[in-house]
């Protein structure tokens, strides 16, 4: 089953408003890593985090690395019809190689 | 540079039949993992390959296995497939080097079980 815990599940939001959404673990990961998938297609890399404290922008994205390294969080800034989508974060840690464990998702529709 | 590209793209098969789905890496890759998406329980790691060898692996049957040819295209094989196992399958390619690597999804073989 899952190990990280996103929320919130979805999310129905007008267009220009800003979005948060937040992943949280019992266990320490490395990396954090932001997904989007698009309906018929694989997840595409958003932005990806490696250290603690980390704050990284790509675009009107922002995320952050949780000092505690059990959490991170994305937000997007006033949002368009095109951010909708579904949203996973994933952590990587040493002992588990390349594996990525994934969050459930938040499923983001954005009313124009 | 090609992106992941995934065979076939849709699948319909009977329970009890075994399938074959096929993840060509982007060029230069030698790192191929596999993993499974279901509305229940999500994204889901089946395993790694990583110059023809598993590197690693997740928590599935012995049904499902994989492998890697020499130009790193990859296979897996799923054997007496179960209702449970219609899914979106996903490959994911990386350099595999490193920790971190980044990885870069191809657009999946949807498998429906009947």
């Amino acid at each position: 089953g899952q190990q990280l815990n996103q929320s919130p599940q979805s999310m129905f939001i007008q267009e220009g408003e800003d979005v948060s959404m937040n992943c949280t673990s019992s266990s320490i990961f490395n990396t954090w890593l932001w997904y989007k998938q698009d309906p018929g297609e694989g997840p595409v890399l958003l932005i990806a985090l490696y250290k603690a404290g980390e704050l990284t922008s790509n675009g009107r994205l922002t995320a952050q690395f949780g000092i505690t390294r059990k959490d991170s969080f994305l937000n997007i800034s006033a949002s368009i019809p095109s951010d909708v989508g579904i949203y996973f974060c994933a952590g990587q840690r040493p002992e588990y190689g390349n594996k990525l464990v994934f969050g459930a998702g938040t499923i983001l529709r954005v009313k124009s | 540079k090609a992106g992941v590209t995934q065979t076939p793209r849709y699948l319909i098969k009977t329970r009890g039949q075994q399938v074959t789905l096929s993840c060509s890496p982007i060029s230069g890759h030698r790192s191929v993992s596999w993993y499974q998406q279901t509305p229940g329980q999500g994204l889901q790691f089946l395993f790694e390959y990583f110059s023809e060898t598993q590197r690693n692996k997740g928590n599935f049957p012995g049904r499902f296995s994989g492998r890697q040819f020499s130009n790193s295209r990859s296979e897996m094989n799923v054997s007496t497939l179960e209702l449970g196992d219609s899914a979106l399958y996903l490959c994911a390619s990386s350099l595999g080097t490193s920790f971190g690597d980044t990885q870069y999804f191809g657009p999946g073989t949807r498998l429906t079980v009947l």
